[in-house]
């Protein structure tokens, strides 16, 4: 089946416009994630979705960050004047809420700010 | 934080038996043991998870020691394709919890 889908592959920006990444997650999923993944290094957490309830946005690093989900479908990330340090890796991820459940991930959108 | 400690590399070589531990000694007793994986340039991959007691699947086999504060992934017939970052992660699995991802163990694969 479909899995996780996200657009565009590759962003290049230039620093100071702001940008807007999608995520398709998987249908059914009730939960989504969104990671950042600068270059060499590990997955960094910045906002979760599940169902109705109010996201989990302790992970967003700045107010240029938001997110938004519409119901239990798709995702966009918004990065507001983009910086240089922006450029990194932006990961989605979905699952199903239950017990023992998995995250399913995204090809991941590639931003580079120059 | 991440509440687990990994390696930061590894190698082993093709054909045999890929071991790579995690310690995770302030497991709570409602936390499951995750493992994924990140070949390079893709997103990561579930491979398999645990409470206690040991699992296998297509993919890979999970150790959980009996006081549950460290874990072994094994990978029984280690190929190129298994080069990737390993991820070894602790969470609450009765509610959907952000997973913290820890800077993981670079398997390496020696032909």
């Amino acid at each position: 089946g479909a899995g996780v889908s996200q657009s565009p592959s590759n962003k290049v920006t230039e620093k100071g416009k702001d940008v807007e990444l999608r995520c398709d997650p998987i249908s059914g999923h009730t939960a989504l994630y969104w990671y950042r993944q600068r270059l060499g290094q590990g997955l960094e957490f910045l906002i979760y979705f599940q169902g109705n309830s109010a996201p989990d946005k302790s992970g967003l690093p700045s107010d240029r960050f938001s997110a938004e989900r519409t119901g239990e479908s798709v995702s966009t990330l918004t990065i507001q004047r983009t910086q240089q340090e922006d450029s990194a890796v932006y990961l989605c991820a979905s699952s199903w809420r239950g017990i023992g459940t998995e995250q399913y991930f995204g090809p991941g959108t590639r931003l580079t700010v120059t | 934080d991440a509440k687990t400690t990994q390696p930061p590399s590894m190698d082993c070589a093709e054909g045999r038996a890929a071991n790579l531990p995690c310690n995770h000694s302030t497991i709570s007793g409602n936390e499951y043991v995750y493992w994924y994986r990140q070949i390079h340039s893709q997103g990561p991959q579930y491979i398999i998870h645990g409470l206690k007691n040991n699992e296998t699947n297509e993919m890979a086999s999970l150790i959980i020691t009996e006081d549950r504060k460290s874990s072994t992934l094994i990978l029984p017939h280690a190929t190129l394709r298994d080069t990737a970052v390993y991820y070894c992660i602790v969470r609450v699995a009765r509610r959907d919890d952000k997973i913290i991802f820890g800077k993981g163990t670079r398997l390496h694969i020696l032909p």
